[in-house]
């Protein structure tokens, strides 16, 4: 089992769709939960960042944690063509390694 | 800089030959990494250096691979006698707090 799933996608929706990314890990250490986002030729960059269940709001972007469950999930509201891109979902122990997802890509149409 | 730089962006090399790949991290990041990513794979662990601490090179593939960080800034990673194996993105990362990792652009690796 590896120790970081993440649904492979990829995802087309029209704009104003609200897009719905998934994760889920094995590693119990875990207590750092991160998106990263990654644009076409570019390095990824950090999104959103959460250490507790629960969800986490930024503006149209809601990150969800359930610890209980293993999983991980970004939604993205009222999605918009600049939103296309590849979304990693990341995590990290008290170590300074960080385990990524192989990422969704996720296209947005106009 | 504002951010981390990495060159070349792209190399093309011939199978056999040695390439080195240069990272510059944003200034005063103590932290630094580097990390490969495969087409349609997750980005894999290579190497973290910390300020003075002994680097963690657990991620290297092989032992063609090593890297430097001089004066706690500059890093080089070196892959010798390349094999089309080792074609990928190769991202450098710097960071002050250990989950907020700021990457470069990569360096695009092609082995023929």
């Amino acid at each position: 089992q590896k120790e970081v799933e993440q649904d492979p996608g990829p995802l087309s929706v029209p704009e104003g769709a609200i897009v719905s990314l998934n994760c889920t890990y094995s590693n119990s250490a875990f207590q750092y939960f991160m998106w990263y986002r990654q644009y076409s030729r570019k390095g990824p960059e950090l999104l959103m960042y959460t250490y507790s269940s629960g969800n986490k709001e930024d503006g149209r972007f809601t990150a969800q944690v359930d610890k209980s469950s293993k999983y991980i999930s970004l939604f993205i509201r009222d999605s918009q063509p600049s939103d296309s891109a590849t979304y990693l979902c990341a995590f990290c122990s008290n170590d300074y390694k960080l385990s990524f997802g192989a990422g969704t890509t996720v296209t947005v149409r106009a | 800089g504002a951010g981390v730089s990495q060159s070349p962006s792209n190399k093309v090399t011939e199978k056999g030959k040695d390439v080195e790949l240069r990272c510059d991290p944003i200034s005063g990041h103590t932290a630094l990494y580097w990390y490969r990513q495969s087409l349609g794979q997750g980005l894999e662990f290579l190497i973290y250096f910390q300020g003075n601490s002994a680097p963690d090179k657990s991620g290297l593939p092989s032992d063609r691979f090593s890297a430097e960080r001089t004066g706690g800034s500059v890093s080089t990673l070196t892959i010798q006698r390349t094999q089309q194996e080792d074609s990928a993105v190769y991202l450098c990362a710097s960071s002050l707090v250990t989950f907020e990792a700021f990457f470069g652009q990569g360096t695009r690796l092609t082995v023929v």
